[in-house]
């Protein structure tokens, strides 16, 4: 299974754009990137995924590497629901294990 | 969007009791269902990969009699933990997919052994 490595936490002002990273550098070639992020108490929550092109949907995009080994999940403008822990998972259709994941706080 | 609905999402029992959870998806038929535990301040830890009609995939070091899952159908899935005991408490989820689709996940099930 991949690995990922993502910062333990990360802080941003309200409205300004985030940069969330991951390194997945043992991924496979066949293993999309998903992106997952959990507010308190409640389950996942589908943010992105891709697999070698740079995405976008109204939620965030996503930008992978050329070599894929690392990614970033960009929130555009914070709101202060979106602090959560977020996490980036290779998957390949199989299981999904969950990493320790980001943990953002957004600063009203 | 896709909906995953757990029941119930709270319960509290004495040590020694079976509890059950469910898992429904609401709007599509789910090929693999999967469940989850998590401690506090921890991230979800993978339990078991269950397909409807057959029998469940365990991760290492879950034990199986412990924690019975039955898939009858396309839309539900249980987790019975058995005996459960405090150290059994934790907050269980469960997540649907369906070919390629993303994985849903319920709001999980907070359970508290006393």
């Amino acid at each position: 299974d991949a690995k990922t490595t993502q910062p333990n936490s990360m802080e941003s002002n309200e409205e300004e754009p985030v940069h969330l990273p991951c390194n997945h550098s043992t991924i496979s070639g066949t293993d999309y990137i998903h992106w997952y992020r959990q507010l308190p108490s409640q389950g996942p929550e589908y943010v992105i995924h891709g697999l070698t092109s740079n995405v976008n949907n109204r939620m965030a995009s996503l930008a992978i590497a050329e070599d894929r080994k690392s990614s970033t999940l960009i929130l555009h403008r914070a709101t202060l629901r979106d602090a959560a822990v977020y996490y980036c998972i290779p998957y390949t259709g199989n299981q999904f294990y969950f990493g320790t994941g980001t943990s953002l706080t957004v600063i009203p | 969007g896709a909906v995953v609905s757990q029941h119930p999402s709270r319960v509290i029992c004495k040590s020694g009791t079976s509890v059950k959870i469910e898992c429904r998806s609401l709007d599509f038929q789910a090929t693999t269902m999967f469940w989850y535990r998590q401690f506090p301040k921890q991230s979800l830890m993978l339990m078991a990969t269950s397909n409807e009609g057959s029998k469940a995939t365990y991760e290492q070091g879950v034990e199986k009699d412990k924690f019975l899952i039955n898939h009858a159908s396309l839309t539900l899935s249980t987790l019975t933990v058995t005996s459960a005991h405090p150290e059994d408490s934790s907050f269980y989820i469960c997540s649907a997919i369906s070919g390629d689709q993303p994985q849903h996940f319920g709001d999980g099930t907070r359970l508290s052994i006393l």
